[in-house]
């Protein structure tokens, strides 16, 4: 069955630092991908999302493109801040009509001054 | 505030004790579901509703019921609680179009404790 496999953490940063956090997926069709952010005692908040392949998704500085021919959504951010301090969860939905968000197992950020 | 809202926040049960944790949207969502959340195993569907009186079954549906009577409520029950079910149990829901289209909206959780 379709699958997300996202990088174990705790990833730990300074502020101001480059964040990658890696996310490869499989799936038989064509899934939507996601990057949703869990702050600390919070549900989860989408972040951002791509439906096709090239797409690039972005929102507060975070970016992440659909690559198909590596079937990856890495979430990346220029320059972190101590606010960017959270759990990162990728996630794919199986097709246009998918009934339900498959999740990797989060990723912890932690991010110092 | 539109959204979704989870009662209660935090629950301990004793083994074999019965409980339902409620979910109500007011966005008139047509899909609900219900996910689990342990360390290190992310997000896993527990039951999903795609409109009153539809549900099914999601990844670990064992040990829990699930009923759609109107668009805006969808509570979880657990028969018999186990302490294999200590976990934090989240509700979301998305509109019609598929989840590309319509993100997900997400409660608060409720942390369950059965001791």
């Amino acid at each position: 069955g379709d699958s997300v496999t996202q990088m174990e953490g705790p990833v730990t940063l300074s502020e101001e630092a480059f964040l990658t956090i890696n996310c490869t997926y499989t799936a038989t069709g064509y899934p939507s991908l996601f990057w949703y952010v869990q702050y600390p005692g919070e549900g989860l908040q989408l972040l951002l999302k791509a439906t096709k392949a090239d797409d690039k998704g972005s929102n507060k500085g975070f970016e992440a493109t659909y690559r198909k021919e590596t079937t990856s959504f890495h979430l990346e951010k220029g320059s972190v801040q101590v606010s960017d301090s959270a759990v990162y969860f990728c996630a794919l939905s199986e097709g246009q009509a998918g009934t339900a968000l498959i999740f990797g197992k989060g990723t912890t950020l932690s991010v110092s001054s | 505030n539109a959204g979704v809202t989870q009662t209660p926040k935090f629950q301990v049960l004793k083994t074999g004790q019965s409980m339902t944790l409620q979910c109500a949207q007011d966005m008139n969502h047509e899909y609900m579901s219900w996910y689990r959340q342990d360390p290190g195993m992310g997000l896993r569907l527990i039951h999903y509703s795609v409109g009153a009186g539809i549900t099914d079954q999601g990844e670990v549906p064992n040990g829990y019921n699930v009923s759609r009577s109107t668009t805006e409520d969808f509570p979880l029950r657990l028969l018999s609680a186990a302490p294999s079910q200590t976990s934090v149990y989240f509700c979301a829901s998305r509109g019609l179009g598929g989840a590309a289209n319509y993100g997900y909206t997400f409660g608060s959780g409720t942390r369950l404790t059965v001791v």
